[in-house]
Order: C-alpha cells, then structure tokens, then sequence
C-alpha cells in the first residue's frame, strides 16, 4: 500500500531564504507527482507536475525534483516571500492500471515565511 | 481556461435537509473528483468519475449521492448528513487516458465549506 509521508510538518523562515520541502513515498510505482498549494479555507492549486518518467520540474522560483527509485521528490522554493506563506501537500499518482485515478496525498508541510 | 468551479461557496443544513453541490468545468476533461477535507488533513478521495460512469467509490456513506449529468458538470447529493461531515468539499478534474500526452494532472475548484447542524 502506497504511503505518502511529507517532513517537516511545519517551517517557519525569514524572507528571502532559499528552503527545500521533502516528500518521500513508499511504492516507486508511481504515474506522476503532484505538488499543489493549499491556502487556508481555500482549494489546492497545483504548482507543478512530474511524470515518472522526469527527473524535474521548474516553475518560476519553484523546482520539482523527482527521485523514483529511492522514492523521494523535493520543492525547492528560491528566495522565499511571505505571499509564500500556505500549506504544501505532495500527492502521487499510482499507476493507470491500479487505481489510476486516485491521488495519495501526504500530510503537507505548513510554510509560514516572515517579513 | 484552467478553472474548476463550485456553487455555494458555503452551506449551512440541518440533519432533515436535502442539498445540492455542484461542480463545473469547461477544460474538456473527462474525469471528475469529489474529495473531503477536515480542518488539517490532506484531501480524502470520496468519488471518481470518468467519462461520466463512477469509476471509484470510496465507501462513502449512502447519505452522500454523486451525479454526473455531462461530461462538464458533477454534483454531490446530500441527504440526512451528521454534524461530523462537515467539512471542505473539493472538486478536481483531469484529463483521464493511456497516452502518454495526457498528463492526469488534478485541478482543484475553490471548495465548498459545508457546515452541518
């Protein structure tokens, strides 16, 4: 069974540092990875998408890193800003064969940067 | 156009009563999710559906009824809920398929923030 674990649960830095979020999962049969963005009270706005297949993603100041055989994928976010400030959740995606339309979601990391 | 969207934004009912959410997307995606969220919790998949037949049905109670009268439009029945289902309600829409250009990325709607009475 598939587990999705995120570390830290939660990050407090000062704007302007560079920081990374961790994602590690148990089963490196996966279809893709999914990082999205939560903030509070609101819907999951999806920052980037890695195919099995990648080994990264890059989006503005944002970065996906996938690794499948060691079951890891980091989100590193460069000089960090308080509108950053939102809870990140990773999700994986199993195969198209078993359960592909299921996305197992890790716990999220709550980010807050401070001015 | 990569926009989900739900209708209300809140809803407040008693036990008694029968509601309605709904979902809608123009993107041509033909799967749709329901998810549930609690306060501090990850989303939690409670329906799929693709190319409009449910393909997915996470034993959800009988109290919640999903519908999917188009391929754009998904709704969530309720009926005789409890106070512990309230919760965030999600929808999400992908591009469901086997070939390799098709993504399957999830985009999520706003959410509707149920409360139960």
């Amino acid at each position: 069974k598939q587990e999705v674990t995120q570390i830290p649960a939660a990050l407090s830095v000062p704007e302007g540092e560079n920081l990374v979020l961790n994602c590690s999962f148990t089963d490196s049969a996966i279809y893709n990875l999914q990082w999205f963005r939560q903030d509070p009270g609101k819907g999951l706005t999806s920052l980037l998408l890695i195919q099995s297949s990648q080994r990264e993603q890059t989006s503005g100041r944002l970065n996906a890193s996938l690794d499948k055989s060691s079951g890891r994928s980091t989100l590193y976010i460069a000089a960090s800003q308080p509108g950053d400030s939102a809870t990140y959740l990773c999700a994986v995606r199993p195969p198209l064969y078993n359960q592909g339309g299921k996305l197992i979601f890790g716990q999220g990391t709550e980010l807050s940067v401070k001015p | 156009d990569t926009e989900v969207t739900q209708t209300p934004k809140h809803l407040v009912m008693g036990m008694t009563n029968k509601k309605s959410l709904k979902c809608e997307q123009h993107m041509g995606h033909r799967a749709m999710y329901w998810y549930k969220q609690k306060a501090k919790k990850p989303p939690e998949l409670m329906f799929v559906y693709s190319y409009e037949k449910l393909s997915i049905n996470e034993s959800v109670p009988s109290r919640f009824s999903p519908e999917c009268p188009n391929s754009s439009l998904l709704n969530l029945h309720l009926h005789a809920l409890q106070p512990e289902d309230s919760a965030l309600y999600l929808c999400a829409s992908s591009a469901p398929g086997t070939s390799g250009r098709d993504k399957n990325e999830q985009f999520f709607g706003p959410g509707t923030r149920l409360t139960v009475l």
